[in-house]
Protein backbone atom coordinates (compact mmCIF):
# COMPACT_ATOMS: atom_id res chain seq x y z
CA UNK A 1 0.00 0.00 0.00
CA UNK A 2 1.69 2.97 -1.28
CA UNK A 3 0.91 6.70 -2.01
CA UNK A 4 3.35 9.02 -4.62
CA UNK A 5 2.25 12.51 -5.09
CA UNK A 6 3.94 14.69 -8.12
CA UNK A 7 3.78 17.61 -9.66
CA UNK A 8 5.01 20.04 -7.02
CA UNK A 9 7.05 23.18 -8.03
CA UNK A 10 7.71 26.70 -8.04
CA UNK A 11 4.67 29.05 -9.66
CA UNK A 12 4.31 32.86 -9.71
CA UNK A 13 1.01 34.44 -8.02
CA UNK A 14 -1.95 34.27 -10.09
CA UNK A 15 -0.41 30.29 -11.68
CA UNK A 16 -1.57 26.89 -11.55
CA UNK A 17 -0.20 23.23 -10.80
CA UNK A 18 -1.79 19.92 -11.26
CA UNK A 19 -0.83 17.13 -8.59
CA UNK A 20 -1.05 13.64 -8.86
CA UNK A 21 -0.83 11.05 -6.19
CA UNK A 22 -0.31 7.63 -7.34
CA UNK A 23 -1.61 4.50 -5.63
CA UNK A 24 -0.55 1.01 -5.65
CA UNK A 25 -2.07 -1.59 -3.32
CA UNK A 26 -5.38 -0.63 -3.30
CA UNK A 27 -7.79 1.40 -5.34
CA UNK A 28 -8.31 5.00 -5.15
CA UNK A 29 -11.95 4.79 -6.11
CA UNK A 30 -13.11 2.44 -3.64
CA UNK A 31 -11.69 4.97 -0.60
CA UNK A 32 -11.92 8.19 0.47
CA UNK A 33 -9.05 10.46 -0.77
CA UNK A 34 -7.44 13.41 0.96
CA UNK A 35 -5.39 16.51 -0.46
CA UNK A 36 -3.64 18.04 3.39
CA UNK A 37 -0.81 20.64 2.93
CA UNK A 38 1.29 21.49 5.92
CA UNK A 39 2.91 25.39 5.40
CA UNK A 40 6.87 25.59 6.50
CA UNK A 41 6.91 25.58 10.10
CA UNK A 42 3.03 24.57 10.60
CA UNK A 43 1.03 21.88 11.49
CA UNK A 44 -1.43 20.06 8.76
CA UNK A 45 -4.12 21.43 7.20
CA UNK A 46 -7.21 19.64 5.58
CA UNK A 47 -7.54 21.05 1.63
CA UNK A 48 -10.31 18.84 0.09
CA UNK A 49 -11.46 15.33 0.18
CA UNK A 50 -13.19 12.76 -2.98
CA UNK A 51 -15.63 10.12 -1.20
CA UNK A 52 -15.42 7.03 -3.30
CA UNK A 53 -19.23 7.97 -4.08
CA UNK A 54 -18.08 11.16 -5.68
CA UNK A 55 -19.27 14.11 -3.18
CA UNK A 56 -16.09 16.31 -2.59
CA UNK A 57 -15.90 18.71 -0.32
CA UNK A 58 -13.08 21.64 0.07
CA UNK A 59 -11.94 23.69 3.14
CA UNK A 60 -13.08 27.75 2.26
CA UNK A 61 -9.79 28.68 1.26
CA UNK A 62 -8.92 27.09 -1.99
CA UNK A 63 -13.01 27.08 -3.31
CA UNK A 64 -13.47 27.71 -6.33
CA UNK A 65 -9.82 27.38 -7.26
CA UNK A 66 -8.84 23.93 -6.47
CA UNK A 67 -10.27 20.90 -7.47
CA UNK A 68 -10.25 17.51 -6.53
CA UNK A 69 -10.58 14.60 -9.27
CA UNK A 70 -9.28 10.89 -9.54
CA UNK A 71 -9.00 8.59 -13.04
CA UNK A 72 -9.70 5.30 -11.75
CA UNK A 73 -8.20 3.71 -14.51
CA UNK A 74 -4.83 5.06 -13.78
CA UNK A 75 -5.46 5.03 -10.21
CA UNK A 76 -4.28 8.32 -9.43
CA UNK A 77 -5.91 11.44 -7.36
CA UNK A 78 -5.45 14.68 -8.61
CA UNK A 79 -5.80 18.17 -7.11
CA UNK A 80 -5.83 21.27 -9.88
CA UNK A 81 -4.55 24.21 -8.23
CA UNK A 82 -5.25 27.59 -10.31
CA UNK A 83 -4.98 30.73 -8.99
CA UNK A 84 -2.26 30.23 -7.03
CA UNK A 85 -1.43 32.56 -3.60
CA UNK A 86 1.85 32.83 -1.99
CA UNK A 87 -0.45 31.52 1.30
CA UNK A 88 -0.77 28.44 -0.93
CA UNK A 89 3.25 27.72 -0.51
CA UNK A 90 3.18 24.07 1.63
CA UNK A 91 3.94 20.46 0.75
CA UNK A 92 1.18 18.77 -0.66
CA UNK A 93 -0.17 15.40 1.11
CA UNK A 94 -2.52 12.80 -0.22
CA UNK A 95 -3.86 10.21 2.48
CA UNK A 96 -6.03 7.45 1.92
CA UNK A 97 -8.86 8.15 4.20
CA UNK A 98 -11.03 6.10 6.43
CA UNK A 99 -14.65 6.83 5.77
CA UNK A 100 -15.13 8.04 9.65
CA UNK A 101 -12.43 10.74 8.52
CA UNK A 102 -8.86 9.72 9.54
CA UNK A 103 -5.84 9.05 7.28
CA UNK A 104 -4.44 6.23 7.48
CA UNK A 105 -2.02 6.13 4.25
CA UNK A 106 0.52 9.10 3.67
CA UNK A 107 2.39 9.68 0.28
CA UNK A 108 5.99 11.07 0.86
CA UNK A 109 4.34 14.59 0.05
CA UNK A 110 5.11 17.25 -3.10
CA UNK A 111 5.93 20.98 -2.35
CA UNK A 112 4.36 23.80 -3.50
CA UNK A 113 6.19 27.17 -3.94
CA UNK A 114 4.29 30.36 -5.15
CA UNK A 115 6.30 33.04 -5.27
CA UNK A 116 7.45 35.92 -8.03
CA UNK B 1 -14.80 25.61 12.28
CA UNK B 2 -13.97 23.74 15.35
CA UNK B 3 -10.49 24.80 17.06
CA UNK B 4 -8.06 22.09 18.49
CA UNK B 5 -5.57 23.45 21.42
CA UNK B 6 -2.61 21.21 21.94
CA UNK B 7 -0.46 21.56 25.47
CA UNK B 8 1.97 22.05 25.77
CA UNK B 9 3.91 22.81 22.45
CA UNK B 10 7.03 21.91 23.58
CA UNK B 11 7.86 19.04 26.06
CA UNK B 12 11.41 18.05 26.86
CA UNK B 13 11.78 14.40 28.60
CA UNK B 14 13.90 11.42 29.06
CA UNK B 15 14.35 7.76 27.78
CA UNK B 16 11.81 5.94 30.16
CA UNK B 17 9.49 8.65 30.43
CA UNK B 18 6.01 8.81 30.88
CA UNK B 19 4.50 12.09 28.70
CA UNK B 20 1.26 13.22 28.45
CA UNK B 21 -0.46 15.02 25.70
CA UNK B 22 -3.38 17.32 25.76
CA UNK B 23 -6.09 18.48 22.85
CA UNK B 24 -8.55 20.51 23.98
CA UNK B 25 -11.47 20.94 20.96
CA UNK B 26 -13.64 24.35 21.20
CA UNK B 27 -16.97 22.13 21.20
CA UNK B 28 -17.70 18.54 21.63
CA UNK B 29 -16.73 16.35 18.98
CA UNK B 30 -18.05 12.87 19.15
CA UNK B 31 -14.84 11.34 20.04
CA UNK B 32 -13.97 11.68 16.45
CA UNK B 33 -9.96 12.32 17.48
CA UNK B 34 -7.13 11.07 16.09
CA UNK B 35 -3.20 11.56 16.70
CA UNK B 36 -0.27 11.43 14.25
CA UNK B 37 3.29 11.33 14.60
CA UNK B 38 5.57 13.35 12.25
CA UNK B 39 9.20 13.25 12.07
CA UNK B 40 11.42 16.20 10.08
CA UNK B 41 11.20 15.71 6.54
CA UNK B 42 8.56 13.03 6.87
CA UNK B 43 4.82 12.69 6.37
CA UNK B 44 3.01 12.01 9.43
CA UNK B 45 1.54 9.01 10.58
CA UNK B 46 -1.26 7.65 12.41
CA UNK B 47 -1.04 6.46 15.94
CA UNK B 48 -4.38 6.38 17.14
CA UNK B 49 -7.84 6.72 15.64
CA UNK B 50 -11.16 6.99 17.71
CA UNK B 51 -9.75 8.81 20.34
CA UNK B 52 -8.48 5.74 21.91
CA UNK B 53 -8.16 2.63 18.95
CA UNK B 54 -4.68 2.00 18.20
CA UNK B 55 -3.55 1.87 14.69
CA UNK B 56 -2.12 -1.36 13.42
CA UNK B 57 1.41 -1.67 14.04
CA UNK B 58 2.04 0.95 16.33
CA UNK B 59 3.53 -0.12 19.86
CA UNK B 60 0.89 -0.26 22.73
CA UNK B 61 3.18 2.35 24.93
CA UNK B 62 1.03 4.82 23.06
CA UNK B 63 -2.20 5.37 24.00
CA UNK B 64 -5.49 7.88 23.99
CA UNK B 65 -8.11 8.52 26.05
CA UNK B 66 -10.46 11.76 26.67
CA UNK B 67 -14.02 12.38 26.05
CA UNK B 68 -15.97 15.42 25.37
CA UNK B 69 -13.72 18.30 24.37
CA UNK B 70 -10.60 17.06 26.32
CA UNK B 71 -8.32 14.68 25.23
CA UNK B 72 -4.78 13.11 25.58
CA UNK B 73 -2.02 10.99 24.22
CA UNK B 74 -0.23 9.30 26.25
CA UNK B 75 3.28 7.27 25.96
CA UNK B 76 4.38 4.87 28.61
CA UNK B 77 7.61 4.86 28.19
CA UNK B 78 9.69 7.16 25.65
CA UNK B 79 11.84 5.15 23.28
CA UNK B 80 14.75 6.84 21.51
CA UNK B 81 12.26 6.67 18.18
CA UNK B 82 9.17 8.51 19.94
CA UNK B 83 11.15 12.25 20.12
CA UNK B 84 9.18 13.59 17.34
CA UNK B 85 5.77 15.90 16.72
CA UNK B 86 2.83 15.26 17.39
CA UNK B 87 -0.59 16.46 15.95
CA UNK B 88 -4.25 15.90 16.85
CA UNK B 89 -6.76 15.75 14.47
CA UNK B 90 -10.67 16.31 14.70
CA UNK B 91 -12.43 14.58 12.36
CA UNK B 92 -16.25 15.20 13.14
CA UNK B 93 -17.06 18.07 11.20
CA UNK B 94 -16.00 19.87 8.29
CA UNK B 95 -12.87 21.32 8.01
CA UNK B 96 -11.49 18.83 10.18
CA UNK B 97 -8.63 20.58 11.97
CA UNK B 98 -5.58 19.67 13.23
CA UNK B 99 -3.78 21.20 16.81
CA UNK B 100 -0.71 23.12 16.18
CA UNK B 101 1.41 20.26 17.62
CA UNK B 102 3.66 19.07 20.30
CA UNK B 103 7.06 18.56 19.85
CA UNK B 104 8.87 16.01 22.10
CA UNK B 105 12.20 16.18 22.32
CA UNK B 106 15.34 14.92 24.20
CA UNK B 107 16.10 17.03 27.78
Amino acid sequence: VQLVESGGGLTQPGGSLRLSCAASGFSVSANYMTWVRQAPGKGPEWVAVLYSGGSIYYTDSVKGRFTISRDNSKNTLYLQMNRLRAEDTAIYYCARTDSSGFFDVWGQGTPVTVSS
Amino acid sequence: DIQMTQSPSTLSASVGDRVTITCRASQGINNWLAWYQQKPGKAPKLLIYKTSSLQSGVPSRFSGSGSGTEFTLTISSLQPDDFATYYCQQYDIYPYIFGQGTELDIK
